[in-house]
């Protein structure tokens, strides 16, 4: 059973059509859920940590938000440019070590 | 402007060849992480260092090996390819602290063995 789930898998959307990505985790011992963006060819690139339910973070068109079963990644009225693969990881501790999990990615298109 | 770079975009090698990927990095980040990424699995952690000559085996460590000599650079070896090890290939490095800080990415070696 995968311990983090991001969802849908792929998301199109019209260029000025808002939304919500999911990521939603059942690790134990929550340190941080991280929120990066990949675009084709290239590494990912940080966006947001969250740390405790409750908290959100913005930048530009973006937004994220934490609660204790799951994280939203929620765009507002986003361009072409937002296209890219959004990818959710979460840190937690395990057995006193430290563990970074990733979420498979969820695909983002914006049509103009 | 902050950089994470590795040496290859794309490599070909055949199976059973010793393969180096090198990265480097230029922020002084004294945690540096191997991750390979593959459709459908997302970004999986073969190996990371929290100093120079020191490094802890991820979650799948096997056919695998790192090298970090110098803080700036930990290269990830494959000591005989084989063709299930064709993937990306993800350089990253983080600050000290918490290992799993924000992370810094490179572009990627896209590794296709033969």
């Amino acid at each position: 059973e995968d311990q983090v789930t991001q969802s849908p898998e792929a998301l199109r959307l019209q260029e000025g059509e808002s939304s919500s990505l999911n990521c939603s985790y059942t690790v134990s011992g929550l340190r941080g859920l991280f929120w990066y963006r990949q675009d084709p060819g290239k590494g990912p690139e940080f966006l947001f940590t969250l740390y405790s339910a409750g908290e959100e973070k913005e930048k530009e068109r973006l937004k994220a938000t934490l609660t204790k079963k799951e994280s939203f990644l929620h765009i507002t009225a986003p361009k072409p440019e937002d296209s890219a693969t959004y990818l959710c990881a979460v840190r937690e501790i395990q057995g006193g070590s430290e563990k970074l999990v990733f979420g498979k990615g969820m695909k983002l298109t914006v049509n103009p | 402007d902050v950089k994470v770079t590795q040496s290859s975009r794309y490599l070909v090698k055949r199976t059973g060849e010793k393969v180096f990927l090198e990265c480097v990095q230029d922020m002084d980040h004294e945690n540096m992480f191997w991750y390979r990424q593959d459709p459908g699995l997302g970004l999986r952690l073969i190996y990371f260092s929290y100093d120079v000559k020191m490094k802890e085996k991820g979650d799948i460590p096997e056919g695998y090996s790192v090298s970090r000599e110098k803080k700036e650079r930990f290269s990830l070896i494959l000591e005989s390819a084989s063709t299930n090890q064709t993937s990306m290939y993800l350089c990253a490095s983080s600050f000290a602290g918490a290992i799993y800080n924000e992370q810094f990415f490179g572009p990627g070696t896209r590794l296709t063995v033969l």
